[in-house]
Parts: C-alpha cells; structure tokens; sequence
C-alpha cells in the first residue's frame, strides 16, 4: 500500500479563521513533509519530520504550524492566513529523511486545494 | 545556478514518438533522482528513480544517468495522449539538510 491520505481535498477561509489539515500514510514511513504549490510551480518544500521530530523549517511563516501526533500522522495547523497563501498543500512520506535510494522516494498524497478569501 | 534544472519547454509531440526531457543538478554529491508526472489538478506521482550512472527501463520509460556531466533525462517510447502532464525532475540534496529539491517542471503534450 503506497497511499497517502489528506482531508480535507478543498478548504475555503477567512483570515481570521483557524484550520488545520491532516495527512495520514500507513506505510511505515519514518519522514514526512509538508509542500506548498503555486499554479504552474514546483512543490516548494515547508517542513520535514523525521522520526516524529521537526527536522526542516524552510523559514515558513508561524502562521503555519506543523504536528506529528505519531508516526503516521502529520497536521498542518493554519491560523490568520493572507490570500497569498491559498495554494495546494501536498503531504508526502518517504521511508526515512536521509540515507540512499528508495529510502528517499516520496510518495504525495492528492493535496488539498486551499483558498483564503 | 538553480540547483536542479529541466529544459523549459512546453514541449510537443506526435503520438507514436519519443519524447525526451532532461535536467541538470549543481549538487556532485547527490545520490538520488526522481522523475515524477503531475497532471493537472492533482498531485506529483512518482514514475521513476535513478541511483547509478546509465539507464534504467521500467515500460515504456527509460531514465538516463550521468553524474560526471550532472545530467538526468527521461525517455518516453510510443508516446501516447495519455502522456501528456507536467513532468518534475527531483534530486535529493545532500548538502546541508538533506531534502529534495524539484525543477520548474517541463509540460509535455502528445498531440494525436
């Protein structure tokens, strides 16, 4: 089993309002990370948890504000969003964060397509 | 110099071809490669990993690698419309934190 799971596919909100998304694999993967995708772009990568441990923070606003309940879950807590940021965040697990080879294939699950008015 | 590089195409061609992507790297260190397909609306879907230098076939896709030269690239044999989608060269960094790291991406459509 190679899949990834996000919830919810769509979000719509306010800036004021506070979210989060989830991202669920069952894969036994160790690593997990969140990207953003802007129309037209490549995933840009924002966090890595590796172990259950944050790993990466590529310099991502706290306006975002990641979680790893336990090795298969990741959350994505978002609060006071600008416009700017809708986009479709993509959750995705590799067998481990470092090392050689497959242990580095990520896998994405379908992302959600988040819009903030 | 963008660390990982892919021809900016779109990039068009008839059913029955073979299209051919490439994308450079800037890391000499890097181990690993990827060719992923995302097509639109949805999500990048892995399609191929590379680790040693040569060519690596898994259907109708070939994937090349020369880390000498830092040079990746993707053969697509018998082109179909169903082909058509973005298709994403990834190289995972080893410099510093190790992450991957995506190029622009290169559109690919197979016109019929």
């Amino acid at each position: 089993d190679t899949e990834v799971t996000q919830t919810p596919k769509h979000l719509v909100m306010g800036m004021t309002n506070k979210k989060s998304l989830k991202c669920e694999q069952h894969m036994g993967h160790r690593a997990m990370y969140w990207y953003k995708q802007k129309a037209k772009k490549p995933p840009e990568l924002m966090f890595v948890y590796s172990y259950e441990k944050l790993s990466i923070n590529e310099s991502v606003p706290s306006r975002f504000s990641p979680e790893c309940p336990n090795s298969s879950l990741l959350n994505l807590h978002l609060h006071a969003l600008q416009p700017e940021d809708s986009a479709l965040y993509l959750c995705a697990s590799s067998q481990d964060q470092q090392g050689l080879g497959s242990y580095n294939e990520q896998f994405f699950g379908p992302g959600t397509r988040l819009t903030v008015l | 110099q963008k660390e990982v590089e892919q021809n900016s195409g779109p990039l068009s061609v008839p059913e029955g071809a073979i299209a051919s992507l490439n994308c450079t790297y800037s890391d000499r260190g890097s181990q690993s490669f990827f060719w992923y397909r995302q097509y639109s609306g949805k999500s990048p879907e892995l399609i191929m990993s590379i680790y040693s230098n040569g060519d690596k076939e898994d259907g109708r896709f070939t994937a090349q690698l020369n880390k000498a030269s830092q040079y990746v690239s993707l053969l697509i044999r018998d082109s179909q419309p169903s082909d058509s989608a973005t298709y994403l060269c990834a190289v995972n960094l080893i410099q510093g934190a190790q992450k991957l790291v995506f190029g622009q991406g290169t559109r690919l459509t197979i016109n019929p």
